[in-house]
């Protein structure tokens, strides 16, 4: 059974600031992984998404990175910035048994302190 | 980029009724579809798969008497949940299988059973 777990589960951190955001996963077997935000009471805006091929993606200062034999994924946020504070899911997408399945994090919330 | 939409986006119903959750992808065709459910302060669990013109594919755990999936055309999938109680309050979110694998996630609809 695939588990995803991110670490931290919380980060607190000045304005500016770049920062490191950890998923890692228990199967490698997947076909993609995504990154996502989450505000408060919202739904999920979606990040990066990485193809099991790749090894990183990058959008403006975000960049996500991914080392599928060690089962290890990073969201790499740099200057962080106030409207940044959410919190941010990686999810695994995998096919089992000829179906999709995917499998989400647990989650880091971040806060970027003015 | 694609667009998934959710219809309501909050609902009160008594318990004992049932509630309807639309779900549709607004300008591209969706062969899957899946449903999370979201407690407070939890990441999201995915309840099923869905899957145009066949059966739902529960994960284990999901009442699938309880939690009926319909994914009736190519743009829509519906859960409605049967006889509704406390317990089944929760934010349930929708999204949509893209070419390429990616989700795409609707806004989420919040369930709350008085």
């Amino acid at each position: 059974k695939q588990e995803v777990t991110q670490i931290p589960a919380a980060l607190s951190v000045p304005e500016g600031e770049n920062l490191v955001l950890n998923c890692s996963f228990t199967d490698s077997a997947i076909y993609n992984l995504q990154w996502f935000r989450q505000d408060p009471g919202k739904g999920l805006t979606s990040l990066l998404l990485i193809q099991s091929s790749q090894r990183e993606q990058t959008s403006g200062r975000l960049n996500a990175s991914l080392d599928k034999s060690s089962g290890r994924s990073t969201l790499y946020i740099a200057a962080s910035q106030p409207g940044d504070s959410a919190t941010y899911l990686c999810a695994v997408d995998q096919v089992v048994g000829g179906y999709q399945k995917v499998t989400f994090g647990t989650g880091t919330k971040l806060q970027v302190i003015p | 980029g694609a667009v998934v939409s959710q219809h309501p986006s909050w609902v009160i119903c008594k318990s004992g009724t049932s509630v309807k959750i639309e779900c549709r992808s607004l300008d591209f065709q969706a062969t899957t579809m899946f449903w999370y459910r979201q407690f407070p302060k939890q990441s999201l669990m995915l309840m099923a798969t869905s899957n145009e013109g066949s059966k739902a594919t529960y994960e284990q755990g999901v009442e699938k008497d309880k939690f009926l999936i319909n994914h009736a055309s190519l743009t829509l999938s519906t859960l409605t949940v049967t006889s509704a109680h406390p317990e089944d309050s929760s934010f349930y979110i929708c999204s949509a299988r893209g070419r390429r694998y990616e989700q795409y996630f609707g806004p989420g609809t919040r369930l709350t059973v008085t």
